[in-house]
């Protein structure tokens, strides 16, 4: 079964440090997104990508992030300068079907820990 | 923007009961709502899902229920068994991508 890959699994990283986490989507998808979950707490959308540009982003999505596709595979999430609220889940999802209301399948999601 | 609430946090049950969680959401525009079920160390997995032109929705031991006029969905798990224990998520989706409610810990006691 095809299945969005994310690396790392987890990284530590010092505050201020620059973060690029990884998702390979489903080949076929179009639609990419990136959520977070603080440990213990509910999954929260950051920003959803189509067509090399982002869609829509929330309020947590603010200038010390970006996301994007360099070589057609590989859709990634930057954290400039990370703070210790940065410490969390990041899970990538991607689908297939139209934005919004199609079915997100997830990765396993990379744990960044900030210190 | 949406907002779905998630009743209960926690839930404790009996192997073979049935366990019903509930959700609300606040934008009237959204039509998609799907359940998933996080295990531990794992991304969500979508285990059912329902639109807005449908009221009910059966997967075998599982089942959604829609009612667009009240804003509420709910997922019932018939004949529980300890591999159902985890974090459920149910999610809203229409003008905003997919916002999710608290969560739901499942646990089947043996």
């Amino acid at each position: 079964e095809p299945e969005v890959t994310q690396t790392p699994s987890h990284q530590v990283t010092q505050m201020g440090q620059e973060v690029i986490l990884r998702c390979v989507p489903i080949s076929n998808h179009l639609y990419f997104y990136w959520y977070r979950q603080i440990l213990g707490q509910k999954v929260e959308f950051l920003v959803s990508f189509y067509n090399n540009e982002i869609s829509e982003k929330s309020e947590i999505f603010d200038d010390q992030f970006s996301v994007e596709r360099p070589d057609g595979s590989n859709f990634t999430l930057k954290i400039r300068s990370t703070k210790l609220e940065d410490s969390a889940m990041y899970f990538c999802a991607t689908t297939s079907t139209s934005e919004n209301t199609g079915e997100l399948f997830f990765g396993e999601g990379s744990r960044l820990t900030v210190l | 923007g949406e907002n779905v609430e998630q009743h209960p946090s926690t839930l404790s049950v009996q192997e073979g009961d049935s366990a019903v969680i509930k959700c609300t959401y606040s934008d009237s525009a959204s039509n998609y709502f799907p359940w998933y079920k996080q295990e531990l160390g794992k991304g969500p997995q979508l285990i059912i899902d329902i639109r807005s032109n449908v009221g009910e929705k059966k997967d075998q031991r599982i089942a959604v229920t829609l009612n667009k006029t009240a804003k509420h969905f709910s997922l019932h798990i018939t004949e529980t068994q300890p591999e159902d224990s985890a974090v459920y998520f149910c999610a809203a989706s229409g003008n905003t991508p997919l916002v999710f409610g608290k969560g739901t810990r499942l646990s089947v006691i043996a």
